[in-house]
């Protein structure tokens, strides 16, 4: 199985902030890397696919990049409800796996 | 508008066999342009994927679940099914059904899930 570590576990930040969230995979995935954000309770929402394209209705202060076996999410401008847990998760291959998750919080 | 929504008991006996039912509304699973998918997430851990379904039947299983797992589909109730055999603690989790869309390299992401329902495994 392909293994995804995320770094770092837990970040804290301030509205405003430009904040960045890397994701390792243990093999060369390509380009096929997915970022989903997911709040306390509620379904993991998809923001980013193919490692750097935005997903419809994601804002565009998200972006992704990156390629091979290190990617990146970087969000340009916290907003008050961009506090969640991001997870990474590789489309190369069965079976897919996802990071172990990287949890912004206020400062 | 799309919605999926997760549905079975909560709590299951050591041994059993654990069953969820996703109901898609607002769209046909009958789609030859997505799969189906389950993904779970036990307390404090991270997302494990368990497998898809096409709407012809087709599926795929993560192999860590030791052939423990089925998955099927109705299109004439636009639902598909999981069962979990043989459960144990471990299986304690939070359910999670959902679509896969494709990228323009048919490579698949979880684009729409449900909010995910949570199975217990305790005598």
């Amino acid at each position: 199985d392909i293994q995804m570590t995320q770094f770092p576990s837990s970040v804290s930040a301030s509205v405003g902030d430009r904040v960045s969230i890397t994701c390792r995979a243990s093999q060369d995935i390509g380009t096929w890397l997915g970022w989903y954000q997911q709040k306390p309770g509620k379904a993991p929402k998809l923001l980013i696919y193919a490692a750097s394209s935005l997903q419809s209705g994601a804002p565009s202060r998200f972006s992704g990049s990156g390629s091979g076996t290190d990617f990146t999410l970087t969000i340009s401008s916290l907003q008050p409800e961009d506090f969640a847990t991001y997870y990474c998760q590789q489309a190369n291959s069965f079976p897919y796996t996802f990071g172990q998750g990287t949890k912004l919080e206020i400062k | 508008q799309l919605q999926i929504q997760e549905s079975g008991p909560g709590l299951v006996k050591p041994s059993e066999t654990l069953s969820l039912t996703c109901t898609v509304s607002g769209f046909p699973i009958s789609s030859s342009s997505y799969y189906w998918g389950w993904i779970r997430q036990p307390p404090g851990k991270r997302l494990e994927w368990i497998g898809n379904v096409f709407y012809s039947g087709t599926t795929s299983y993560n192999p860590s679940l030791q052939g423990r797992v089925i998955i099927s589909i109705d299109t004439s109730k636009n639902q598909f099914s999981l069962k979990v055999t043989s459960v144990t603690v471990a299986d304690t989790a939070v359910y999670y059904c959902a679509r896969l869309d494709r990228d323009p390299d048919n490579n698949w992401y979880f684009d729409f899930w449900g909010r995910g329902t949570l199975v217990t495994v305790s005598s």
